[in-house]
């Protein structure tokens, strides 16, 4: 079963910030959040991960509140190609742990 | 390979068939995932290989699929008597032993249609 809770769908204007929600109310101390996407008709992509603190990279960031219990991914500059579905995702970061995809956060990057 | 390779990458069969899904992962990862995604649904897990671990076989849906790792590489998914709700997209991913344990690689996908 997934962990999180996350927004169906989701609209950004090109140029601008996209900022994706996701609840995980009963995050473990030792589970780290994890945010991949999928482009149409592609596999998923990794995005970010983090267990507490806020993460930055070239694709995004991420900021988890300071209770764990809630997330935000930030795309600074939504691009048209950044339409996709994103998905959070609460895990062990242990090796060979199964991923547990929800059906994320459809994000549609309008013109 | 430079990417975790998957194939056919297209498969139409007529229900009833066995069909088989081959993964190649990238080199060097020892922990290889299957997953399916149905049309407009979301990724559900089939089954892991960690290393030289028992596989994680929890997701598989029935006993008509099965998945053997060889030599701790590649990977074949076999569907046996395919029925029509078995079309669906079948992705493979991999991951390595190292920092980042949680970034997986995944391949194109194989897309399964059952007549």
């Amino acid at each position: 079963d997934a962990k999180t809770t996350q927004p169906p769908s989701m609209d950004c204007a090109e140029g601008r910030a996209a900022n994706l929600p996701c609840n995980h109310s009963t995050i473990s101390g030792n589970e780290y959040v994890y945010w991949y996407r999928q482009i149409h008709s592609q596999g998923p992509q990794y995005i970010i991960h983090g267990l507490k603190n806020n993460e930055t990279n070239e694709m995004a960031s991420l900021i988890i509140t300071e209770d764990r219990k809630s997330s935000t991914l930030i795309l600074p500059h939504a691009t048209l190609r950044d339409t996709a579905v994103y998905y959070c995702i609460v895990r062990v970061e242990s090796y060979g742990q199964n991923f547990v995809f929800g059906p994320g956060t459809r994000l549609s990057v309008l013109p | 390979g430079a990417g975790v390779s998957q194939s056919p990458s297209n498969k139409v069969t007529e229900k009833g068939k066995d069909v088989e899904l081959r993964c190649d992962p990238i080199s060097g990862h020892t922990a290889l995932y299957w997953y399916r995604q149905s049309l407009g649904q979301g990724l559900e897990f089939l089954i892991y290989f960690q290393g030289n671990s028992a596989p994680d076989k929890s997701g598989l849906p029935s006993d008509r699929f099965s998945a053997e790792r060889t030599g701790g590489s590649v990977s074949t998914l076999t569907i046996q008597r395919t029925q029509q709700e078995d079309s669906a997209v079948y992705l493979c991913a991999s991951s390595s032993r190292g920092r980042n344990t949680g970034e997986l690689f995944f391949g194109e996908g194989s897309r399964l249609t059952v007549l």
